[in-house]
């Protein structure tokens, strides 16, 4: 699976957007791009996914660059809650019917204040 | 999302005992289950994957004979870890993959070995 590349941390101020980048220049053409959050003491909790297009659902908006080189996770009006460490992870999509491992990397660190 | 839990969410135990935790997809059937590691200020580590029916695909370094799975059905898997030593107090999470290979994962259980 393709590494990433991610800051180790950032800060956003409540009510604003939380632009989170993520660099994976090394993606292959069938590695989709999925992001997770942990917060403190909790188990990842699943955000969002791609492979090529642009994403949104109720959590956040996923905004992948044409090349599939970087891809953003887009938080529109964070709050304190969404203080965690987000990781960025690329890999392969399993065989029908199964799933395939994830590899966590560093993450960043999201500090939300006030 | 598809919940995960796992039971119990933290033990205390002495040195040389055995001690279970169990990870169930309440939502979902999960033919694919993950068992991971994290130590404090770490990342997730991947120890084993387990798909049901069959044994448990360890990760290097990993001994199997100490840390055994099973998965036994669509909704359950288990780990034992056996003799529990100080060094093996950690926090113990467990991941479901869906159908669609979006993979959920439970709370998390922290074991501390005295």
């Amino acid at each position: 699976d393709a590494k990433t590349t991610q800051p180790p941390s950032m800060d956003c101020a409540e009510g604003r957007a939380a632009n989170l980048p993520c660099n994976h220049s090394t993606i292959s053409g069938n590695e989709y791009v999925y992001w997770y959050r942990q917060i403190h003491s909790q188990g990842p909790q699943y955000i969002i996914h791609g492979l090529k297009n642009n994403e949104t659902n109720e959590m956040a908006s996923l905004i992948i660059t044409e090349d599939r080189k970087s891809s953003t996770l887009i938080l529109p009006h964070a709050t304190l809650r969404d203080t965690a460490v987000y990781y960025c992870i690329v890999r392969v999509a399993g065989r029908p019917g199964t799933a395939s491992k994830l590899t966590f990397g560093t993450g960043t660190r999201l500090q939300v204040t006030l | 999302g598809a919940v995960v839990s796992q039971h119990p969410s933290w033990v205390i135990c002495k040195s040389g005992t055995s001690v279970k935790i169990e990870c169930r997809s309440l939502d979902f059937q999960a033919t694919t289950m993950f068992w991971y590691r994290q130590f404090p200020k770490q990342s997730l580590m991947l120890m084993a994957t387990s798909n049901e029916g069959s044994k448990a695909t360890y990760e290097q370094g990993v001994e199997k004979d100490k840390f055994l799975i099973n998965h036994a059905s669509l909704t359950l898997s288990t780990l034992t870890v056996t003799s529990a030593h100080p060094e093996d107090s950690s926090f113990y999470i467990c991941s479901a993959g869906t159908p669609t290979d979006t993979q959920y994962f439970g709370p998390g259980t922290r074991l501390t070995v005295l």
